[in-house]
């Protein structure tokens, strides 16, 4: 199974809105409404972030939304702050009964 | 509180067999929808998912790797176990377990794996 494609990289200044985009297939992104979002600071470990495509977990805060459509995920972090700044990956379910991370995105705040 | 924690070698010989072993808390592996999953990450690259078992015995594993990994679990002592066998350098990253459903939304702290001579 191929990782699902990010932009390498993202960035905006403190208050922006910015997108991240998650690009898979009808087999897996498109397929399913099991996709994913994990944000990682250096050197800890990911945190969910939102769940079946557009679920917030308790904590979360509601600056990060995301939506779906087609083959193509988003997620995005409005109001960006400094704290934002981090490695974000988003994940889905695929026919294969399997599950795959995207090649991940350096978000800078600038 | 949900809680997971991995053990293990830190460092293993090329062509050896890693035993990594995911202890946690908080949450039975017998309670119908809960899995546990191991995903790895190279030192500066993306994460992988290497494979998931379910509350049923469910395995599921990426089809990469599918030949050199075994998952495993032990309801009564809250652990799930994952095998890879031929270890090489380029399996060298740090390997996280993490609960389910709802997306990985518990994760325990990482322990890096190095594999070299």
């Amino acid at each position: 199974q191929s990782a699902l494609t990010q932009p390498a990289s993202v960035s905006g200044s403190p208050g922006q809105s910015i997108t991240i985009s998650c690009t898979g297939t009808g087999s897996d992104v498109g397929g399913y409404n099991y996709v994913s979002w994990y944000q990682q600071h250096p050197g800890k470990a990911p945190k969910l972030m939102i769940y079946h495509v557009s679920s917030r977990p308790s904590g979360v805060s509601n600056r990060f939304s995301a939506s779906k459509s087609g083959n193509t995920a988003s997620l995005t972090i409005s109001g960006l702050q400094a704290e934002d700044e981090a490695d974000y990956y988003c994940c889905s379910y695929t026919s294969s009964r399997t599950w795959v991370f995207g090649g991940g995105t350096k978000l800078t705040v600038l | 509180q949900i809680t997971l924690k991995e053990s293990g070698p830190t460092l293993v010989k090329p062509t050896q067999t890693l035993t990594l072993t995911c202890t946690f808390s908080g949450f039975s592996l017998s309670t119908s929808g809960v899995g546990v999953g191991w995903i790895r990450q190279p030192p500066g690259k993306a994460l992988e998912w290497l494979a998931l078992i379910y509350w049923n015995d469910d395995k599921r594993y990426n089809p990469s790797l599918k030949s050199r990994l075994t998952i495993t679990k032990d309801t009564s002592k809250n652990q799930v176990v994952l095998t890879m066998t031929n270890m090489d350098p380029v399996d060298t990253a740090t390997y996280y377990c993490a609960h389910v459903p709802g997306g990985f939304d518990y994760w325990g702290q990482g322990t890096l794996v190095t594999v070299s001579s």
